[in-house]
């Protein structure tokens, strides 16, 4: 099982750009995740998605959309990149029936000049 | 709402110190508290997890026991290694309301450790 995969692993955007993060997992989760990280201030949640066909903002949604594609797939579109949005996103999943941890992908780290 | 504060970093230590991070949490309902590990570059990684009171979780020689009392889950180990150099992040997760599951992170502690 690869677990969660995510793409790009780098990406830097010029204002204004946009570009979509994909997400991947192969464990048959039902839930999906995306947090940003930044400096000093741990995860937060940008999106989740509870199950197949549903999305929910989270901490920080503004500046983003997502697409639940599919049980395996969960994207991370921004629409206008600002260079607030510099960050490392991490998207999760986990297993609704097995408690509350969540299962990690590498990360993207995004650049927006 | 829910929140978890820990000990501010960077920490410091040599080969076969003794290690505590502190963490506490504010939270509604009895939730769940977790230990992750971030080592360079890399996303995070479950470390250890209780799921109530008095619970101890345990893994590769780190532990952490759910305090409800003091509303805490401290990660302690006896005699860390270079290894270990990692950020460590204290997390909970609560079925309350609409939570769907979220994970609520502190802001993480830097570990080094030197040889």
């Amino acid at each position: 099982n690869a677990g969660v995969t995510q793409t790009p692993k780098f990406q830097v955007l010029k204002t204004g750009q946009s570009m979509t993060l994909q997400c991947a997992q192969d464990m048959n989760h039902n839930s999906m995740y995306w947090y940003r990280q930044d400096p000093g201030m741990g995860l937060r949640l940008i999106y989740y998605s509870a199950s197949e066909g549903t999305t929910d903002k989270g901490e920080v949604p503004n500046g983003y959309n997502v697409s639940r594609l599919n049980k395996r797939e969960f994207s991370l579109r921004l629409e206008s990149a600002a260079p607030s949005q510099t960050s490392v996103y991490f998207c999760a999943s986990r297993d609704q029936g097995k408690g509350y941890e969540q299962y990690f992908g590498p990360g993207t780290r995004l650049t927006v000049t | 709402g829910n929140s978890v504060t820990q000990m501010e970093g960077p920490v410091t230590l040599s080969e076969e110190a003794f290690l505590t991070i502190n963490c506490t949490y504010t939270a509604t309902g009895y939730p769940s508290l977790f230990w992750y590990v971030q080592y360079p570059g890399e996303g995070l990684q479950l470390l250890l997890k209780a799921t109530k009171a008095d619970d101890k979780g345990s893994n590769k020689g780190f532990e952490a026991t759910y305090r409800k009392e003091t509303t805490s889950f401290h990660l302690e180990k006896g005699s860390v290694q270079v290894s270990d150099s990692a950020v460590y992040f204290c997390a909970l997760g609560n079925a309350g309301g609409t939570s769907y599951g979220k994970l609520t992170f502190g802001q993480g502690t830097i570990l080094t450790v030197h040889p």
